[in-house]
């Protein structure tokens, strides 16, 4: 199985910060690696496909890079409402993976 | 309007049986894969299965293959969950989702409502 992992697994922000996450996958998965946000009492939301695509409707302070086994998840400038957590999750092959998540928090 | 209506959640002792169900709605449902992917109590997402639009490929997570069983009925725009040897690491909340695939890349586009599944004597 292809494993994920995701750092750091919690952060501290603040409104207007620029915030990186990282996800690290255990073997090649090309770009087939989406990010999703999830918060509590609701369902998750997709945010990026394809590493670096932005699902229609989302702001561009949410961007996406990487190939191979790293990847990152940037929030350009962080808004009330984007304070979740954040999933990694790879499709590269027939058994599908989340990492453990990244909770982002005032 | 996409929407994916859950029900058939509630408690269940070890060892015993549930039935989860999603009424898929808004979009064509016989041209989709649709998936399961669970969250536990105070963990992260799981995914959990995913059906082919046929139903003629099924996928599991290595922890519940044998005891549950992903179905499909197009007729009835209808995924199904049929949990049997429930165990208490079973507990969590369960959703449906819509699988889009994006130049190849499978994404989950569409979600469900959720819905909670204890497995407690």
């Amino acid at each position: 199985d292809i494993l994920l992992t995701q750092s750091p697994s919690s952060l501290s922000a603040s409104v207007g910060d620029r915030v990186t996450i990282s996800c690290r996958a255990s073997q090649y998965i090309d770009t087939f690696l989406n990010w999703y946000q999830h918060k509590p009492g609701g369902a998750p939301k997709l945010v990026i496909y394809g590493t670096s695509s932005l699902q229609g409707g989302l702001p561009s302070r949410f961007s996406g890079s990487g190939s191979g086994t790293d990847f990152i998840l940037t929030i350009s400038s962080l808004q009330p409402e984007d304070f979740a957590t954040y999933y990694c999750q790879q499709t590269y092959n027939s058994l599908w993976t989340f990492g453990p998540g990244t909770k982002v928090e005032v | 309007e996409v929407q994916l209506v859950q029900s058939g959640g509630g408690l269940v002792q070890p060892g015993g049986s549930l039935r989860l169900s999603c009424a898929a709605s808004g979009f064509t449902f016989r041209s989709y894969w649709m998936t399961w992917v669970r969250q536990a109590p105070g963990k992260g997402l799981e995914w959990v299965a995913n059906i082919k639009q046929d139903g003629s490929e099924k996928y599991y997570v290595d922890s519940v293959k044998g005891r549950f069983t992903i179905s499909r009925d197009n007729a009835r725009n209808s995924l199904y969950l049929q949990m049997n040897s429930l165990r208490a690491e079973d507990t969590a909340v369960y959703y449906c989702a819509r699988v889009s695939f994006n130049v190849d890349i499978g994404t989950h586009d569409y979600w469900g409502q959720g819905t909670l599944v204890t497995v407690s004597s």
